[in-house]
Protein backbone atom coordinates (compact mmCIF):
# COMPACT_ATOMS: atom_id res chain seq x y z
CA UNK A 1 0.00 0.00 0.00
CA UNK A 2 1.02 3.64 -0.74
CA UNK A 3 2.11 5.63 2.78
CA UNK A 4 4.47 7.70 4.16
CA UNK A 5 6.82 6.26 6.70
CA UNK A 6 8.69 8.04 9.08
CA UNK A 7 11.09 6.35 11.42
CA UNK A 8 12.03 5.82 14.12
CA UNK A 9 8.52 6.54 16.22
CA UNK A 10 10.32 7.58 19.19
CA UNK A 11 14.33 9.40 19.59
CA UNK A 12 16.54 10.60 22.22
CA UNK A 13 19.39 12.28 21.82
CA UNK A 14 21.49 14.32 23.89
CA UNK A 15 21.45 18.39 24.65
CA UNK A 16 23.80 19.50 21.71
CA UNK A 17 23.80 16.88 18.95
CA UNK A 18 22.19 16.87 15.90
CA UNK A 19 19.65 14.14 14.89
CA UNK A 20 17.83 13.80 11.31
CA UNK A 21 14.73 12.48 10.80
CA UNK A 22 13.46 10.18 7.83
CA UNK A 23 10.67 10.33 5.55
CA UNK A 24 9.95 8.35 3.05
CA UNK A 25 6.95 8.11 0.72
CA UNK A 26 6.48 5.99 -2.03
CA UNK A 27 3.13 7.86 -3.28
CA UNK A 28 5.12 8.91 -5.93
CA UNK A 29 4.00 13.19 -4.85
CA UNK A 30 6.07 15.76 -5.72
CA UNK A 31 5.68 18.04 -2.44
CA UNK A 32 6.20 17.14 0.76
CA UNK A 33 6.16 18.81 4.06
CA UNK A 34 7.69 18.94 7.45
CA UNK A 35 5.36 20.05 10.35
CA UNK A 36 5.83 20.85 14.31
CA UNK A 37 3.82 20.07 16.71
CA UNK A 38 3.82 21.49 20.68
CA UNK A 39 1.25 19.94 23.59
CA UNK A 40 -1.58 22.40 22.93
CA UNK A 41 -0.72 23.93 19.84
CA UNK A 42 -1.65 23.50 16.20
CA UNK A 43 1.06 21.86 13.50
CA UNK A 44 3.42 24.49 12.33
CA UNK A 45 5.17 24.71 9.15
CA UNK A 46 9.30 23.69 9.34
CA UNK A 47 10.07 22.72 5.51
CA UNK A 48 8.42 22.11 2.18
CA UNK A 49 9.25 20.89 -0.98
CA UNK A 50 7.51 20.98 -4.14
CA UNK A 51 9.74 19.39 -6.18
CA UNK A 52 13.31 17.24 -5.71
CA UNK A 53 16.55 19.39 -5.45
CA UNK A 54 14.51 22.21 -4.22
CA UNK A 55 13.42 23.56 -1.08
CA UNK A 56 11.33 26.39 1.18
CA UNK A 57 11.81 27.81 4.50
CA UNK A 58 8.36 27.59 6.43
CA UNK A 59 7.14 29.69 9.59
CA UNK A 60 9.74 27.93 11.62
CA UNK A 61 12.76 27.21 10.24
CA UNK A 62 15.67 28.38 11.96
CA UNK A 63 17.68 25.56 13.89
CA UNK A 64 16.73 22.79 11.26
CA UNK A 65 17.58 21.83 8.06
CA UNK A 66 16.73 19.15 5.33
CA UNK A 67 17.46 17.76 1.55
CA UNK A 68 15.57 16.61 -1.04
CA UNK A 69 17.91 14.50 -3.14
CA UNK A 70 15.23 11.55 -4.14
CA UNK A 71 11.82 12.50 -4.75
CA UNK A 72 10.79 9.34 -2.15
CA UNK A 73 12.91 10.81 0.51
CA UNK A 74 12.36 14.12 2.57
CA UNK A 75 14.70 14.02 5.75
CA UNK A 76 14.99 16.60 8.68
CA UNK A 77 17.93 17.38 10.67
CA UNK A 78 17.35 18.86 13.85
CA UNK A 79 20.48 20.84 14.86
CA UNK A 80 22.42 21.51 18.15
CA UNK A 81 20.79 25.68 16.84
CA UNK A 82 17.15 24.43 17.59
CA UNK A 83 16.71 26.05 21.27
CA UNK A 84 13.89 23.93 21.78
CA UNK A 85 13.60 20.90 19.85
CA UNK A 86 11.76 18.37 22.06
CA UNK A 87 8.53 18.23 19.94
CA UNK A 88 6.18 15.97 17.91
CA UNK A 89 7.67 16.06 14.17
CA UNK A 90 5.19 14.78 11.71
CA UNK A 91 5.97 14.57 7.63
CA UNK A 92 3.53 14.76 4.85
CA UNK A 93 2.89 14.72 1.47
CA UNK A 94 0.51 15.98 -1.50
CA UNK A 95 -0.72 14.97 -4.76
CA UNK A 96 -1.16 17.25 -7.89
CA UNK A 97 -4.47 18.66 -6.32
CA UNK A 98 -5.24 19.35 -2.83
CA UNK A 99 -4.75 15.55 -1.29
CA UNK A 100 -2.53 15.46 1.48
CA UNK A 101 -1.35 11.83 3.23
CA UNK A 102 -0.12 11.95 6.65
CA UNK A 103 2.65 9.89 8.08
CA UNK A 104 2.66 8.39 11.52
CA UNK A 105 5.03 11.11 13.02
CA UNK A 106 8.32 10.89 15.13
CA UNK A 107 8.42 12.10 19.01
CA UNK A 108 11.67 13.56 19.55
CA UNK A 109 12.55 13.94 23.24
CA UNK A 110 16.55 16.06 24.12
CA UNK A 111 18.22 15.12 27.60
CA UNK B 1 -6.28 35.96 16.00
CA UNK B 2 -5.60 32.86 14.10
CA UNK B 3 -6.73 32.11 9.98
CA UNK B 4 -8.42 28.67 11.80
CA UNK B 5 -10.54 28.67 14.97
CA UNK B 6 -12.12 25.93 16.21
CA UNK B 7 -14.68 25.02 19.00
CA UNK B 8 -15.25 23.80 21.18
CA UNK B 9 -11.24 22.76 22.39
CA UNK B 10 -12.27 20.51 24.10
CA UNK B 11 -15.38 18.13 24.15
CA UNK B 12 -16.87 14.96 26.43
CA UNK B 13 -20.04 12.75 25.37
CA UNK B 14 -21.72 9.89 26.29
CA UNK B 15 -21.82 6.76 23.76
CA UNK B 16 -24.51 7.11 21.18
CA UNK B 17 -24.50 11.26 21.58
CA UNK B 18 -24.38 13.44 18.49
CA UNK B 19 -21.37 15.56 18.33
CA UNK B 20 -20.57 18.56 16.35
CA UNK B 21 -17.09 20.56 15.95
CA UNK B 22 -16.72 23.28 14.54
CA UNK B 23 -14.43 25.34 12.27
CA UNK B 24 -14.15 28.91 10.91
CA UNK B 25 -11.40 30.33 8.73
CA UNK B 26 -10.93 34.13 7.48
CA UNK B 27 -8.75 33.29 4.63
CA UNK B 28 -10.12 32.71 0.69
CA UNK B 29 -9.60 28.76 0.34
CA UNK B 30 -10.39 26.30 -1.96
CA UNK B 31 -10.59 23.48 0.16
CA UNK B 32 -10.52 22.61 4.03
CA UNK B 33 -9.82 18.97 5.02
CA UNK B 34 -10.63 17.68 8.36
CA UNK B 35 -7.79 15.72 10.10
CA UNK B 36 -8.01 13.12 12.51
CA UNK B 37 -4.72 12.37 15.35
CA UNK B 38 -5.04 9.57 17.52
CA UNK B 39 -3.10 9.83 20.89
CA UNK B 40 -0.26 8.12 19.35
CA UNK B 41 0.38 10.85 17.25
CA UNK B 42 -0.31 9.76 13.80
CA UNK B 43 -2.93 11.39 11.37
CA UNK B 44 -5.07 10.29 9.04
CA UNK B 45 -7.11 12.85 6.65
CA UNK B 46 -11.15 11.90 7.10
CA UNK B 47 -12.77 14.41 4.44
CA UNK B 48 -11.60 17.19 2.06
CA UNK B 49 -14.23 19.04 0.82
CA UNK B 50 -14.64 22.20 -1.02
CA UNK B 51 -18.24 22.67 -1.39
CA UNK B 52 -21.96 21.44 0.38
CA UNK B 53 -21.45 18.38 2.10
CA UNK B 54 -19.81 14.74 2.32
CA UNK B 55 -20.18 12.08 4.42
CA UNK B 56 -18.24 8.58 6.00
CA UNK B 57 -19.99 6.11 7.73
CA UNK B 58 -21.13 7.82 10.93
CA UNK B 59 -19.28 11.18 9.66
CA UNK B 60 -20.84 14.08 8.06
CA UNK B 61 -18.26 17.14 6.85
CA UNK B 62 -20.01 20.47 5.94
CA UNK B 63 -18.83 23.69 4.56
CA UNK B 64 -20.25 27.14 3.93
CA UNK B 65 -17.77 28.93 2.04
CA UNK B 66 -19.65 32.05 2.03
CA UNK B 67 -19.85 32.18 5.75
CA UNK B 68 -16.02 30.65 6.26
CA UNK B 69 -17.14 27.71 8.32
CA UNK B 70 -17.22 23.93 8.08
CA UNK B 71 -18.50 21.54 10.81
CA UNK B 72 -17.71 18.13 11.30
CA UNK B 73 -20.50 15.49 13.08
CA UNK B 74 -20.17 12.40 14.29
CA UNK B 75 -23.57 10.31 14.59
CA UNK B 76 -23.92 7.52 17.42
CA UNK B 77 -20.56 8.15 19.02
CA UNK B 78 -18.09 5.57 20.45
CA UNK B 79 -15.23 5.55 22.41
CA UNK B 80 -12.92 4.46 19.75
CA UNK B 81 -13.93 7.84 18.07
CA UNK B 82 -11.71 9.36 21.15
CA UNK B 83 -9.27 11.63 19.00
CA UNK B 84 -8.09 14.80 18.29
CA UNK B 85 -9.88 15.94 15.33
CA UNK B 86 -8.08 19.40 13.44
CA UNK B 87 -9.20 21.68 10.58
CA UNK B 88 -6.52 22.64 8.28
CA UNK B 89 -7.08 24.84 5.20
CA UNK B 90 -4.47 25.71 2.35
CA UNK B 91 -4.75 29.78 1.97
CA UNK B 92 -4.78 30.55 -1.59
CA UNK B 93 -2.09 33.18 -0.90
CA UNK B 94 0.17 30.30 0.44
CA UNK B 95 0.05 27.88 -1.89
CA UNK B 96 0.13 24.26 -1.07
CA UNK B 97 0.60 25.47 2.37
CA UNK B 98 -2.02 24.14 5.07
CA UNK B 99 -3.13 26.09 7.88
CA UNK B 100 -4.02 24.61 10.87
CA UNK B 101 -6.33 24.94 13.94
CA UNK B 102 -5.27 23.83 17.27
CA UNK B 103 -7.71 20.53 17.20
CA UNK B 104 -10.62 19.66 19.20
CA UNK B 105 -9.97 16.94 21.64
CA UNK B 106 -12.92 14.33 22.34
CA UNK B 107 -13.22 11.98 24.35
CA UNK B 108 -16.70 9.50 24.46
CA UNK B 109 -17.21 7.46 27.51
CA UNK B 110 -18.90 4.18 27.50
Amino acid sequence: DGGITQSPKYLFRKEGQNVTLSCEQNLNHDAMYWYRQDPGQGLRLIYYSQIVNDFQKGDIAEGYSVSREKKESFPLTVTSAQKNPTAFYLCASKDGGYGYTFGSGTRLTVV
Amino acid sequence: KNEVEQSPQNLTAQEGEFITINCSYSVGISALHWLQQHPGGGIVSLFMLSSGKKKHGRLIATINIQEKHSSLHITASHPRDSAVYICAVPPRSSGSRLTFGEGTQLTVNP
